[in-house]
């Protein structure tokens, strides 16, 4: 069964500083995708960067960038120069193998960008 | 990006009545949607798979008979929560697949309080 570990329920970052939210996971799918959302408090879902996991690159989405190390399965993801309105909850999710997009998510960290 | 909706955004039921949730592709056709369910604080729990012009395909521990589900055309899948209860309060989001493609796109979310 597939696996997303995210390990830290909350973050702190000072704004205009870079901040690496973790995640981990675990599949024995030879084809997998990886993403990550942000959840404000509003409840929408947005989807901020996709790594795909025969992508040879690191995936990069302006101030996103998910730092992909396929042997240890970990997609963390880096936020540069932190700003106040990044403040929500972040999910890491994969879709596993199989023709199925279904979404299997991580428990979520809680960051806060202080000014 | 595309766009899915959702109606209602917050719906309050009395105990024992049916709640219907409509989930929308706007612009882009979706043989395929998903429903999921967030309690408070927490991650989001894929409840079933909508396929249009077939059943729908359940996780495990979700009650078909409670939580309808219809996908009669490729833009619209409805979730109907039957005879609702207090503890099937949460936030309900939908989610649609373009297809070709890896993105997923979320709806606004539903906020179903039962009393």
């Amino acid at each position: 069964a597939q696996k997303i570990t995210q390990t830290q329920p909350g973050m702190f970052v000072q704004e205009k500083e870079a901040v690496t939210l973790d995640c981990t996971y675990d599949t024995s799918d030879p084809s997998y995708g990886l993403f990550w959302y942000k959840q404000p408090s509003s409840g929408e879902m947005i989807f901020l960067i996709y790594q795909g996991s025969y992508d040879q690159q690191n995936a990069t989405e302006g101030r996103y960038s998910l730092n992909f190390q396929k042997a240890r399965k970990s997609a963390n993801l880096v936020i540069s120069a932190s700003q106040l309105g990044d403040s929500a909850m972040y999910f890491c999710a994969m879709r596993p193998q199989g023709g199925s997009e279904k979404l299997v998510f991580g428990k979520g960290t809680k960051l806060t960008v202080n000014p | 990006g595309a766009v899915v909706s959702q109606h209602p955004s917050r719906v309050i039921c009395k105990s024992g009545t049916s709640v219907k949730i409509e989930c929308r592709s706007l612009d882009f056709q979706a043989t395929t949607m998903f429903w999921y369910r967030q309690f408070p604080k927490q991650s989001l729990m894929l409840m079933a798979t909508s396929n249009e012009g077939s059943k729908a395909t359940y996780e495990q521990g979700v009650e078909k008979d409670k939580f309808l589900i219809n996908h009669a055309s490729l833009t619209l899948s409805t979730l109907t929560v039957t005879s609702a209860h207090p503890e099937d309060s949460s936030f309900y989001i939908c989610s649609a697949c373009p297809g070709q493609t890896y993105e997923q796109y979320f709806g606004p979310g539903t906020r179903l309080t039962v009393t």
